[in-house]
């Protein structure tokens, strides 16, 4: 099975700054989808972003952007222009196109500091 | 994005009884579903996967017999936990596949389960 690991357990980040959330995941699989979600404290998953194993450049999506590493598995997501309502937990999850269960990271904490 | 709906946000159950979660495509037929539990501060973990009118397939670790889920039509699963335990307090959320090879999954709102 697929495996993804975030290995901020909690960041900070300055209101209106930028910030780097790490993910790298792992798979013998060459065909995937890459997701990340933020989830509030109300527990809803809110999709944000997703990228292809195939796709050739970076997905992007408002603020939010993901900077797509294929050859070191990695899948980083950036958030532009912090605001104090993107303080919650973002998990980065992975899908096989052959089976489609997504898997998840342990994720991040974010707090966006005024 | 599609809706999913699920039902009930909360609740709260004696030890020894059991629940039923609903999860409800609501704009889409989901040709799978997938269940996951989340203990606090914790990540989602995949309990299993469900496509419609076939068994689930669950996770390792997972017991069936406890955890049964129905994926009877296009448009809802249901998880009942059965014989509920203070350990199976936890929240639990679905997702929603419209079909094989769709990009995005799109997720319940979650259930909050407490067993007293």
């Amino acid at each position: 099975a697929q495996k993804i690991t975030q290995t901020q357990p909690g960041m900070f980040v300055q209101e209106k700054e930028a910030v780097t959330l790490d993910c790298t995941y792992d798979t013998s699989d060459p065909s995937y989808g890459l997701f990340w979600y933020k989830q509030p404290s109300s527990g809803e998953m809110i999709f944000l972003i997703y990228q292809g194993s195939y796709d050739q450049q970076n997905a992007t999506e408002g603020r939010y952007s993901l900077n797509f590493q294929k050859a070191r598995k990695s899948a980083n997501l950036v958030i532009s222009a912090s605001q104090l309502g993107d303080s919650a937990m973002y998990f980065c999850a992975m899908s096989l196109y052959n089976n489609n269960d997504m898997r998840f990271g342990a994720g991040t904490r974010l707090t966006v500091k005024p | 994005g599609a809706v999913v709906s699920q039902h009930p946000s909360r609740v709260i159950c004696k030890s020894g009884t059991s629940v039923k979660i609903e999860c409800r495509s609501l704009d889409f037929q989901a040709t799978t579903m997938f269940w996951y539990r989340q203990f606090p501060k914790q990540s989602l973990m995949l309990m299993a996967t469900s496509n419609e009118g076939s068994k689930a397939t669950y996770e390792q670790g997972v017991e069936k017999d406890k955890f049964l889920i129905n994926h009877a039509s296009l448009t809802l699963s249901t998880l009942t936990v059965t014989s509920a335990h203070p350990e199976d307090s936890s929240f639990y959320i679905c997702s929603a596949l419209e079909a094989r090879g769709k990009k995005e999954a799109f997720f319940g709102q979650g259930t909050r389960l407490t067993v007293v």
